[in-house]
């Protein structure tokens, strides 16, 4: 597609409840990023593939959270057993190569999760 | 570690004036890239501009320039001729260039509304 794409663009979830949110990246873009960020904060970064391996997870708050990118295309991140802190608006970013580009990377509109 | 400090939380600027956001970082690392991104209402993150740690000359993109003072560790974004849709969150990141690490440390933003 013509940009990065995530689904869904809203997230009401349960307290307790798992969530799956997906990320479609531009097509062919190598590096994919996931962000979380909170109400008036800049995004704080959550993890980091190149296709499909992960490099770098050092991000990610705790256990319930997990990612995968299995094809080196599209991305799932899975929070498992949502609690009111992970309430927050999750962003993905892809890049043509391997991240060291210096036009930044292309950034979705991200989904917005609520926990209640 | 990388630290991103932006001190204005919000901003006003006249239409058709210029208005500098302004971003100190913090890091021990010899190379680096910084960035402007603007985010809208929509939630995306749209890149606006990049600096390289190296690079002898301020960065330039149509009206956005950026004052890149290396000693002080600044790298303030200057809007020139703001127009409306310049209405938005502005965000400073940075990344290394060297080594393992991808991600982007940002800031906590500034948010600035042109005024007609």
């Amino acid at each position: 597609g013509a940009g990065v794409s995530q689904s869904p663009r809203y997230k009401v979830a349960k307290r307790g409840q798992d969530v799956a949110l997906r990320c479609d990246p531009i097509s062919g873009h190598v590096s994919l990023f996931w962000y979380q960020q909170a109400l008036g904060q800049g995004p704080e970064f959550l993890t980091y593939f190149q296709n499909e391996a992960q490099l770098d997870k050092s991000g990610l708050p705790s256990d319930r959270f997990f990612a995968e990118r299995p094809e080196g295309s599209v991305s799932t991140l899975k929070i498992q057993r949502t609690q009111q802190e992970d309430s927050a608006v999750y962003l993905c970013a892809s890049s043509l190569n391997d991240g060291l580009a210096n036009y930044g990377y292309t950034f979705g509109s991200g989904t917005r999760l609520t926990v209640v | 570690a990388q630290k991103i400090t932006q001190t204005q939380p919000g901003m006003f600027v006249q239409e058709k004036e210029a208005v500098t956001l302004d971003c100190t970082y913090d890091t021990s690392d010899p190379s680096y890239g910084l960035f402007w991104y603007k985010q809208p209402s929509s939630g995306e993150m749209i890149f606006l501009i990049y600096q390289g740690s190296y690079d002898q000359q301020n960065a330039t993109e149509g009206r956005y320039s950026l004052n890149f003072q290396k000693a002080r560790k600044s790298a303030n974004l200057v809007i020139s001729a703001s127009q409306l849709g310049d209405s938005a969150m502005y965000f400073c990141a940075m990344r290394k260039t060297s080594g393992s690490a991808r991600q982007l440390t940002f800031g906590s933003g500034t948010q600035l509304t042109v005024l007609p």
